[in-house]
């Protein structure tokens, strides 16, 4: 069935350092493509998307580009902040509605 | 965007009991989905709640441990049953952008559960 890969965390940055959370996939057909964020104690909020083959979404500085060669959709931020301290999650949406990686908690210290 | 409300936020349950969880949404979906999220674990999908007929559950999950309600388009409930420490999650209800389960969720807040 599909699944996601992400890399495990936590990972710790400091503020205004590169970040990347790999993100790999395993599907059938042509899936959509997630990364959701958690807060600390709120839900899941919707980060970007994209919806098909070299599509990239963005949102708040963080960038994400479908890469159906590599099955992967790795996020990026070239200069991350405190205020970006959160879980994120990386989904697919193919045969069921919505499936998660394990996510990855980003820590960033001042 | 959908604006979603569920309650309890958070709640503590001793084993043996039920709790029901209630989601609101602020306007009409034909769907919506029940997930679950352990401590430190990643979201599971638990059922899709159409309005009008049964619950679809996914593998691992039965409508003896987590009957579900859907009276309208707006509202449904999601009860855990005879609770156990294992039970202990975050649980969350979420509604697609569109009519396609595939588009883009919005969830709503979650309700923490413990066990003890």
């Amino acid at each position: 069935g599909d699944s996601v890969t992400q890399m495990e965390g936590p990972v710790t940055l400091s503020e205004e350092a590169f970040l990347t959370i790999n993100c790999t996939y395993t599907a059938t057909g042509y899936p959509s493509l997630f990364w959701y964020v958690q807060y600390p104690g709120e839900g899941l909020q919707l980060l970007l998307k994209a919806t098909k083959a070299d599509d990239k979404g963005s949102n708040k500085g963080f960038e994400a580009t479908y890469r159906k060669e590599t099955t992967s959709f790795h996020l990026e931020k070239g200069s991350v902040q405190v205020s970006d301290s959160a879980v994120y999650f990386c989904a697919l949406s193919g045969n069921t509605p919505l499936v998660f990686g394990k996510g990855t908690r980003l820590s960033v210290i001042a | 965007s959908a604006v979603i409300s569920q309650k309890p936020s958070r709640d503590i349950c001793q084993r043996g009991t039920s709790l029901t969880i209630q989601c609101q949404v602020d306007s009409q979906v034909t769907m919506m989905f029940w997930y679950r999220q352990q401590p430190g674990q990643s979201l599971t999908l638990i059922a899709t709640a159409n309005q009008g007929s049964e619950a679809t559950y996914e593998s691992g999950f039965v409508i003896d441990k987590f009957p579900i309600s859907r009276p309208n388009l707006t509202f449904s409930t999601l009860t855990v049953s005879n609770l156990s420490p294992e039970d202990s999650s975050i649980y969350l209800c979420s509604v697609p952008k569109g009519r396609n389960r595939r588009e883009t969720q919005y969830f709503g807040p979650g309700t923490r559960l413990l066990v003890l």
